[in-house]
């Protein structure tokens, strides 16, 4: 069962526009939710994250939208960049438990 | 460089074979986490070990054992392996027994690709 949904395996953004990944979950026990940006061959890097006390968290050009009551969060990029290429995973978790769940990522890619 | 060390990048093994995919996590960190990400599918946590202890099992077949020694290495020992068993497994460390939120983020390795044939 599926608890971190992305259903959108890939993006295609030109440079310089706003990149919009979004994911969904099913569990309303989550109260922590993180992105993890993907390159080949790499292991996932921590992006950004939110509790479930804020509906926005922002980071430079990365903003994470959470909205509890639909169960939807959303990554913003502005302006994206051609670095940002990569695969971005969505995960959430409870506080306490020992267990990241993850989404099965979106592969953006931006265009020069 | 996550500081996370796997190795062998890759394996290619036969079904019914044995491996053990090794993992050095971040100088200092006490937990690590292991993770299977099978095609098209996010990761799986499988388990997670702190100090030395085993604090949580995930989706780990009884087939898959891992262990944490005393210098906070890991290992990940799957046997009699299956076609289905081919993934890629990542090993994640952090410094708290949390599980990477807050201040304690996940830092992964760059992962094993295991091949069964």
């Amino acid at each position: 069962d599926q608890q971190v949904k992305q259903n959108s395996p890939s993006l295609s953004v030109q440079e310089g526009r706003i990149s919009i990944l979004n994911c969904d979950y099913t569990n309303s026990m989550f109260d922590y939710f993180l992105w993890y940006k993907k390159y080949p061959a790499e292991g996932p890097t921590f992006l950004i994250s939110i509790s479930s006390i804020k509906d926005k968290n922002e980071d430079g050009r990365f903003t994470v939208f959470l909205n509890k009551s639909a169960k939807h969060l959303s990554l913003h990029i502005v302006p994206s960049q051609p670095g940002d290429s990569a695969v971005y995973f969505c995960a959430a978790i409870q506080t306490g438990a020992n267990n990241l769940f993850f989404g099965t990522g979106t592969r953006l890619t931006v265009i020069p | 460089d996550s500081g996370v060390t796997q190795t062998p990048k890759h394996l290619i093994t036969a079904t019914g074979q044995r491996v053990t995919l090794r993992c050095s996590p971040r100088s200092g960190d006490l937990s690590v986490y292991w993770y299977q990400q099978s095609l098209d599918q996010g990761l799986q946590f499988l388990i997670h070990y702190y100090n030395g202890e085993e604090r949580a099992k995930g989706n780990i077949l009884e087939r898959f054992s891992a262990q944490q020694f005393p210098d906070l290495h890991s290992e990940l020992n799957l046997s009699s392996l299956e076609l289905g068993d081919s993934a890629l497994y990542f090993c994640a460390s952090s410094e708290e027994h949390g599980t990477g939120i807050g201040d304690s983020p996940l830092h992964f390795g760059n992962g094993t690709r295991l091949t069964v044939t």
